[in-house]
């Protein structure tokens, strides 16, 4: 799997947009860029996944470069129940043969949300 | 749905001790893994199983066994615990290999 850099921590006003960013150089062009997050102590919640094309779901925005070398998540109105350490991930898809899926999280970017 | 449920939440053993962490999930999900997360560091895969009657290792499977007889639930026992099985452990469902996961809350396990 590709490996991924992420800033180790950042800190965003309460109501403005948080932009988190991932550096993922060594991408491979069947692997997904996967965002999840880690509240404190709760186990690790799945935000949002893109290939190449932006993505925008409820919870976030996803923009990826077009060299798809790195992504950058949105948090478009940051909350003080957003601080928490979020973890970028490229991976394979579904479908890409044997293997146990396994999600490796680095050390993330811990976002504190400041009121 | 309540999702991916895991029990307990928290659980202190003596060394030599065995115990079973419960997992279910009510997605119908065939693809359900076990986590453990030290302090300052990622999650490491323990186990995992892509469906009922299947299961393999994950990076760290040494003191752990798991089995996986229905589509719902996904036990971990551990047979002898040490002290370096201290740790919080998580559980995980998917629809199929390689679909967004979603974890449980957790079960924090101290060995004395």
């Amino acid at each position: 799997d590709a490996k991924t850099t992420q800033p180790p921590s950042m800190d965003c006003a309460e109501g403005r947009a948080a932009n988190l960013p991932c550096n993922h150089s060594t991408i491979s062009g069947n692997e997904y860029v996967y965002w999840y997050r880690q509240i404190h102590s709760q186990g690790p919640q799945y935000i949002i996944h893109g290939l190449k094309n932006n993505e925008t779901n409820e919870m976030a925005s996803l923009i990826i470069t077009e060299d798809r070398k790195s992504s950058t998540l949105i948090l478009p109105h940051a909350t003080l129940r957003d601080t928490a350490v979020y973890y970028c991930i490229v991976r394979v898809t579904a479908n890409s043969g044997a293997g146990s899926y396994q999600l490796t999280f680095g050390k993330g970017t811990k976002l504190s949300v400041i009121p | 749905n309540a999702g991916v449920t895991q029990t307990p939440k928290f659980q202190v053993l003596k060394t030599g001790q065995s115990m079973t962490l419960q997992c279910a999930q009510d997605m119908n999900h065939e693809y359900m893994s076990w986590y453990r997360q030290d302090p300052g560091m990622g999650l490491r895969l323990i186990h995992y199983s892509v469906g009922a009657g299947i299961t393999d290792q994950g990076e760290v499977p040494n003191g752990y066994n798991v089995s996986r007889s229905t589509t719902e639930d996904f036990p971990l026992r551990l047979l002898s615990a040490a002290p370096s099985q201290t740790s919080v452990y998580f559980c995980a469902s998917s629809y199929d290999r390689g679909y967004e996961q979603y974890f449980g809350p957790g079960t924090r396990l101290t060995v004395t």
